[in-house]
């Protein structure tokens, strides 16, 4: 059974880092290309970060590129996302889901980690 | 960045009724390339419709979906209760990938 489990969330304050871990199990971490979601409160979904299968491709929307930074682990099964200079318009829930090899659908996702950005 | 608007952004329908969402692009996309996921309330998406048309494993046949270059739709034959959630549309044509606004579906 494939399962994705973020950790890592939590209230920090603004221009503080958080990072965001993600546990892969259930299929070949390696072989899948991996990414970040958020939802904001009562908002709709935001594709934040996506990976390469080796790590050595990334890829951000205009509203992160240079604050987040998505890494992986494959030897653990394991997904990153890095937060710097956090905002209060980061404020969301961050999903990690894995990105199918059907034309760049989200096939499995995990529960999500909220994320609070407040003094 | 290909913008998807969807329609109507709620519904109130009630059980055994048809319900359709439409998903309009910005750009024409590839049928391969648009998805659709269902949101239950206080639950992560799960895709429901792969390729436009495609049900993803486990997805009663009630759900179906169809659509061609700009315009897209995605379609509940008949409404249960259990289908309270909203639903998104999402191009993975082009980067950004982007998700439609989302269409809230509620029960009478």
């Amino acid at each position: 059974e494939v399962q994705l489990v973020e950790s890592g969330g939590g209230l920090v304050q603004p221009g503080r880092s958080l990072k965001l871990s993600c546990a892969a199990s259930g299929f070949t971490f390696s072989n899948y290309y991996m990414a970040w979601v958020r939802q904001a409160p009562k908002k709709g979904l935001e594709w934040v970060a996506t990976i390469s299968t080796s790590g050595s491709r990334t890829y951000y929307p205009d509203s992160v590129k240079g604050r987040f930074t998505i890494s992986r682990d494959n030897a653990k099964s394991s997904l990153y996302l890095q937060m710097n200079s956090l905002k209060s318009e980061d404020t969301a829930t961050y999903y990690c889901a894995r990105l199918s090899f059907n034309y760049g659908s989200y096939d499995y996702w995990g529960q999500g980690v909220m994320v609070t950005v407040s003094s | 960045a290909i913008v998807l608007n969807q329609s109507p952004s709620s519904i109130i329908a009630s059980q055994g009724e048809k319900v359709t969402i439409t998903c309009r692009a910005s750009s024409s996309i590839s049928s391969n390339y648009l998805h659709w996921y269902q949101q239950k309330p206080g639950a992560f998406p799960k895709l429901v419709i792969y390729s436009t048309s495609y049900r993803a494993s486990g997805v009663p046949s009630r759900f179906s979906g169809s659509g061609s270059g700009t315009s897209y739709s995605f379609t509940i034959s008949r409404v249960e209760a259990e289908d309270v959630a909203t639903y998104y549309c999402q191009q993975g044509s082009s980067n950004p990938f982007t998700f439609g606004s989302g269409t809230k579906l509620e029960i009478k």
